[in-house]
């Protein structure tokens, strides 16, 4: 079973929709959670560090539910600046797990 | 400042020869990441360096990888008897500590092809 599953997508939603994304994690012992941005060809970048009491960054709220092993991002009043893939990433002792990745690709 | 750097930014070789990729850390960052991406996957942990020490390199896949650090800032990753399933972009990522929640900054990657 993988480390962390995400469902790839490609999501394509119009200007101004709101927007979610799900992951699930395998190991219970998992320290800390986030999501990156990854656009084309380019390295990973973080977008938001996600704790358990949830959080808000302007557009993009994250939320993590330790029971259920589940993580989620979402994006409201999407921009195409926001057209990219979306990389769930669990800690779990000294590595990272990085999931497949979800593609969202928002259009005028 | 200065980011994380990573050369060559495209390496192209022969099946069977050695290959090195090097990495540039953030200035002052103690943990340095190795991963390897390929198409449609996300990056997969491959070591992971606490200064100049392998604290973890249960992921590297094979005897023909090693990654060193010897004085606590740049980092190569070794490829020998290079296979054409080793074709991938290879990113290297620093942050400050390993405390978990610290933030991992990731240089632009190697992309390298195995013909």
């Amino acid at each position: 079973r993988k480390e962390v599953e995400q469902d790839p997508g490609p999501f394509n939603v119009p200007e101004g929709a709101t927007v979610a994304f799900n992951c699930t994690y395998s190991n219970s012992a998992s320290q800390s959670f986030f999501w990156y941005r990854q656009d084309c060809r380019k390295e990973p970048k973080l977008l938001m560090s996600v704790y358990s009491s949830g959080n808000e960054d302007g557009r993009f709220t994250a939320q993590l539910n330790r029971a259920s092993q589940y993580i989620s991002l979402l994006i409201r009043d999407s921009k195409l600046s926001d057209s990219a893939t979306y990389l769930c990433v669990v800690n779990t002792g000294n590595q990272f797990y990085f999931g497949t990745g979800t593609s969202l690709t928002v259009i005028p | 400042g200065a980011g994380v750097s990573q050369t060559p930014s495209n390496k192209v070789t022969e099946k069977g020869k050695y290959v090195e990729l090097r990495c540039d850390p953030i200035s002052g960052h103690t943990a340095l990441y190795w991963y390897r991406q390929s198409l449609g996957q996300g990056p997969e942990f491959l070591i992971y360096f606490q200064g100049t020490g392998a604290a973890d390199d249960s992921g590297l896949p094979n005897d023909r990888f090693f990654a060193v650090r010897p004085e606590g800032s740049v980092s190569t990753l070794k490829i020998q008897r290079t296979e054409r399933g080793d074709s991938a972009v290879y990113l290297c990522a620093s942050s400050p500590s390993s405390v978990s929640t610290d933030t991992q900054y990731f240089g632009p990657g190697t992309r390298l092809t195995v013909l």
